[in-house]
């Protein structure tokens, strides 16, 4: 039961640096997530994907680009690392109902990233 | 703009106790609220999922409640063990695209 899954589970950076996140999920789910979560300000949305083939911004995207791959797979790319991108990253998905009512959504286990 | 607030921040109570957790939200138009529990170090894990149009849902021990109108859900929680030490996070989702807004968090520590 993968579920989820997040490579790498850690990271560490330099200022300026470029990398790829990478999330691919098991479950058949149309709709990938792509948040960031620091202390005190909870997780927001960075980049979402609400089918195959479709990508939008969130609350927080300056910085970021992603792309969907294919129905499993949803990456989130840094391309010049600032030390305020130093986070944990998760990517989460779920089923697409009717006019974007979605179902449960499922989490990985977190890429903690760190820039100096 | 949708604002989540969680009450209270840190909660420790000892083992057996019945608990409430608390969530509020400032945009009643929302499809779902979900509650989720974050063990340390991990990932989230979805406990329940609240449709706009159901009052409530219950999975084993938790039990939660939606009031739209009232822009307030809870989450009772029987019974506590130790193992329920983690923190909750609830999260209305609206719009077209599902976003979830998530609340801060609600520390708990059941102790033994």
């Amino acid at each position: 039961n993968a579920g989820v899954t997040q490579t790498p589970k850690f990271q560490v950076l330099k200022t300026g640096q470029s990398m790829t996140l990478q999330c691919a999920q098991d479950m058949n789910h149309n709709s990938m997530y792509w948040y960031r979560q620091d202390p005190g300000m909870g997780l927001r949305l960075i980049y979402y994907s609400a089918s195959e083939g479709t990508t939008d911004k969130g609350e927080v995207p300056n910085g970021y680009n992603v792309s969907r791959l294919n129905k499993r797979e949803f990456s989130l790319r840094l391309e010049s690392a600032a030390p305020s991108q130093t986070s944990v990253y998760f990517c989460a998905s779920s089923v697409r109902r009717d006019q974007g009512n979605t179902g449960e959504l499922f989490f990985g286990e977190g890429s903690r990233l760190t820039v100096l | 703009k949708q604002e989540v607030t969680q009450i209270p921040a840190a909660l420790s109570v000892p083992e057996g106790e019945n608990l409430v957790l608390n969530c509020s939200f400032t945009d009643s138009a929302i499809y779902n609220l979900q509650w989720f529990r974050q063990d340390p170090g991990k990932g989230l894990t979805s406990l329940l999922l609240i449709q706009s149009s159901q009052r409530e849902q219950t999975s084993g021990r938790l039990n939660a409640s939606l009031d739209k109108s009232s822009g307030r859900s809870t989450l009772y929680i029987a019974a506590s063990q130790p193992g329920d030490s983690a923190t909750y996070l609830c999260a209305p989702a609206g719009g077209a695209t599902n976003k979830l807004i998530f609340g801060t968090g609600t520390l708990l520590a059941v102790q033994p």
